[in-house]
């Protein structure tokens, strides 16, 4: 069965502070891991998938990293509207890419 | 652009009625997914379809039923409502498995059962 964990499970930072949400996996083949970002009220908005170890991508301050075991979002220099929560998701071999998902970071940027 | 539709955005139910939540997407899109999320809790799969006329249990199908009679609309339908179904929902669509493409997203009904 696969398992996805996140931490920290809520985050608040000041503006300009980075900082790292974190994601632990456990997958029967990883075809793919996905972020995603849900703001109150709406449903979840893709913001990048991740293939395989030592893969990275980049989105104006945010970065995702990928290892065997985990994923790392980085938010460089975070402003108030970076205000979300964060999903982790994977999609394994064991189904129609149906995802796993974790129970996601709340992150709240104060100006 | 629509993308994913999800109808109605807000109802309260009582328990025992039933009701069936809507979705359509206009990106031709083969595969389609229901899920449910609770407070503090991540999405999960209720059914899913990889195309007309095919369906299947996801993780938490108890209480629910779906069809797919065509490419775009993809129905869910609660019987007998019970205040455990309680939740937001959320419908999404996505091509082939092949393409590793990410799912897309309504922004989900929210149902209240009393």
């Amino acid at each position: 069965e696969d398992q996805v964990t996140q931490s920290p499970e809520a985050l608040r930072l000041q503006e300009g502070e980075s900082s790292s949400l974190n994601c632990s996996y456990t997958v029967s083949g990883l075809r793919g891991l996905f972020w995603y970002r849900q703001d109150p009220g709406k449903g979840p908005e893709f913001l990048f998938t991740l293939y395989s170890a030592g893969e990275e991508k980049e989105k104006e301050r945010l970065k995702a990293t990928l290892t065997k075991k985990e994923s790392f979002l980085h938010i460089t220099a975070p402003k108030p509207e970076d205000s979300a929560t964060y999903l982790c998701a994977v999609q394994g071999n064991s189904g129609y890419s149906t995802l796993t998902f974790g129970k996601g970071t709340m992150l709240l940027v104060s100006p | 652009n629509a993308g994913v539709t999800q109808t109605p955005k807000f109802r309260i139910l009582k328990i025992g009625q039933s009701m069936t939540l809507q979705c359509t997407q206009d990106m031709n899109h083969n595969y389609m997914y229901w899920y449910r999320q609770d407070p503090g809790m991540g999405l999960k799969l209720i059914y899913y379809s990889v195309g007309a006329g095919i369906t299947d249990k996801g993780e938490v199908p108890n209480g629910y039923n779906v069809s797919r009679s065509t490419t775009e609309d993809f129905p869910l339908r609660l019987e007998l409502a019970a205040p455990s179904q309680t939740s937001v929902y959320f419908c999404a669509s996505t091509t082939r498995a092949i393409s590793n493409q990410p799912q897309h997203f309504g922004d989900g009904t929210r149902l209240s059962i009393l």
